[in-house]
């Protein structure tokens, strides 16, 4: 079965600090990645996605990530973090099963002082 | 505009009531997915559906069930058989064709059960 920790349940940064939220996760083959925020009472919004291909991922709003095979892990990263970056993280892993279903961490909530 | 619609954003019911929380979508995707949102627990699966007139459980199926008798709409039923209903609802799509088969969030419901 495939699984997804996040260690840190909360982090607090400086604006204009960088930011690295943790991923590992547990699949039997190469796994679909992806990288979620929410704003409070909100849905989720798609950062960055790996398939295949460039271990190192774009994503909007200026996030990156790496897919670490030797490592299980897909770590979120930002070089300097904006107030408006403050909100809950999700990392997913997805199966390439039919129905593609998604198994998420519990989340990583960034506070971010002024 | 193209996107997931969830209503209402809020609901409330009284305990041993069944209540409907509406999906709808527009952009023609075959799969949907219902989640439940818990603090600190990420999102869970409950139903998901690849095709219209068929529906798969998740891994939190007890005390809920779903149709999906149009393309466009995935209804979610919470039963009283639900021991612990009060949660935050998330619907989601997904193309099931071409490779980019990230999922796509509605805004969500907050159900409360008084």
């Amino acid at each position: 079965a495939q699984s997804v920790t996040q260690p840190d349940i909360h982090i607090t940064v400086s604006e204009g600090a960088s930011l690295e939220l943790r991923c590992n996760y547990s699949y039997g083959a190469t796994p679909y990645l992806f990288w979620y925020v929410q704003s409070p009472g909100q849905g989720l919004q798609l950062l960055l996605k790996y398939f295949s291909g460039d271990t190192l991922v774009q994503g909007i709003k200026g996030f990156e990530a790496e897919f670490k095979r030797s490592q299980s892990s897909f770590n979120l990263r930002k070089p300097s973090v904006h107030w408006s970056d403050a909100a809950e993280y999700f990392c997913a892993v997805g199966a390439r099963a039919a129905g593609n279903k998604l198994t998420f961490g519990g989340g990583t909530r960034v506070l971010v002082k002024p | 505009d193209g996107g997931i619609t969830q209503s209402p954003k809020y609901l409330f019911r009284k305990e041993g009531q069944n209540v409907t929380l509406s999906c709808e979508q527009n952009l023609n995707h075959d799969a949907m997915y219902w989640y439940r949102q818990d603090p600190g627990q990420g999102l869970r699966l409950i139903y998901y559906s690849q095709i219209v007139n068929d529906f798969q459980k998740g891994d939190i199926a007890e005390g809920y069930s779903v149709s999906r008798e149009k393309k466009e709409s995935f209804p979610l039923t919470v039963t009283s058989a639900q021991k612990n209903p009060t949660a935050f609802y998330l619907c989601a799509s997904r193309p099931t064709s071409g490779v980019h088969n990230e999922q796509f969030f509605g805004p969500g419901t907050r159900l409360t059960v008084l």
